[in-house]
């Protein structure tokens, strides 16, 4: 069985460019949902998508940050302008039904802001 | 609001020796319990998991962890690490009230084993 991908593994940005972050969960998850992880820190939930509705998006900066998943499958994360703050890893994860017990989450993408 | 404490940063131990690894968490009605592991250069993995039961649960690779509910705790046991096992190790909690798989993760636990 394939796992979440992420895509770009790297990214190195200057602030106020703005930058995407690409995912493509497991085949059939339903549940599909974006972290933050900053050095040092566990992993902070953004979003979390529910087919192509947003469950949960209380914790996303919405100023800058914005997420899209169109047809219900694939991702799409943008942070618009980027603040140094924005650098840490993002994580993509997934579920079949929103069941949390079966998580399984992608490899990140590293985002350095400079 | 609801929070996971994880109490040590980063533990350093020899091969052989005994692991315990602290969980504490805020929050005071019914919740699953998780530990998640993430190998150097891999992504995060599920260790183990509490949902209800038996407090003491078993996982993955030798590891078992205690839920003591009057304690708000979930520590992390393994009774002889190996160097396999540096990794990083985050705490995760989910309150029943919040369905759908909002987790709180603790700050994570940085473990190297030394051969």
């Amino acid at each position: 069985e394939a796992g979440v991908a992420q895509s770009p593994r790297y990214k190195i940005i200057e602030k106020r460019q703005s930058v995407a972050f690409w995912c493509n969960p497991i085949s059939g998850h339903a549940t599909l949902y974006w972290y933050q992880q900053i050095l040092g820190q566990g992993p902070k939930l953004l979003i979390q998508f529910q087919n192509n509705g947003v469950v949960d998006d209380s914790q996303l900066p919405k100023d800058r940050f914005s997420a899209e998943r169109l047809k219900g499958v694939d991702s799409t994360l943008k942070i618009q302008p980027a603040k140094l703050e924005d650098s840490a890893v993002y994580l993509c994860a997934s579920s079949l039904g929103g069941r949390i017990e079966k998580l399984f989450f992608g490899s990140g993408t590293q985002l350095s802001v400079l | 609001a609801q929070s996971v404490s994880q109490h040590n940063h980063h533990v350093i131990l020899s091969e052989a020796a005994s692991l315990e690894l602290g969980c504490n968490y805020s929050y005071g009605g019914t919740v699953n319990l998780f530990w998640y592991v993430q190998y150097p250069g891999q992504h995060l993995q599920l260790l183990l998991k509490y949902f209800s039961g038996d407090p003491l649960v078993k996982g993955i690779k030798g590891f078992e962890a205690e839920f003591i509910k009057s304690k708000f705790s979930f520590n992390l046991r393994k009774p002889s690490v190996q160097w396999s096992d540096t990794a990083e190790y985050f705490c995760a909690v989910n309150a029943l009230y919040n369905q759908g798989g909002k987790l709180i993760f603790g700050q994570g636990t940085e473990l190297s084993v030394k051969p």
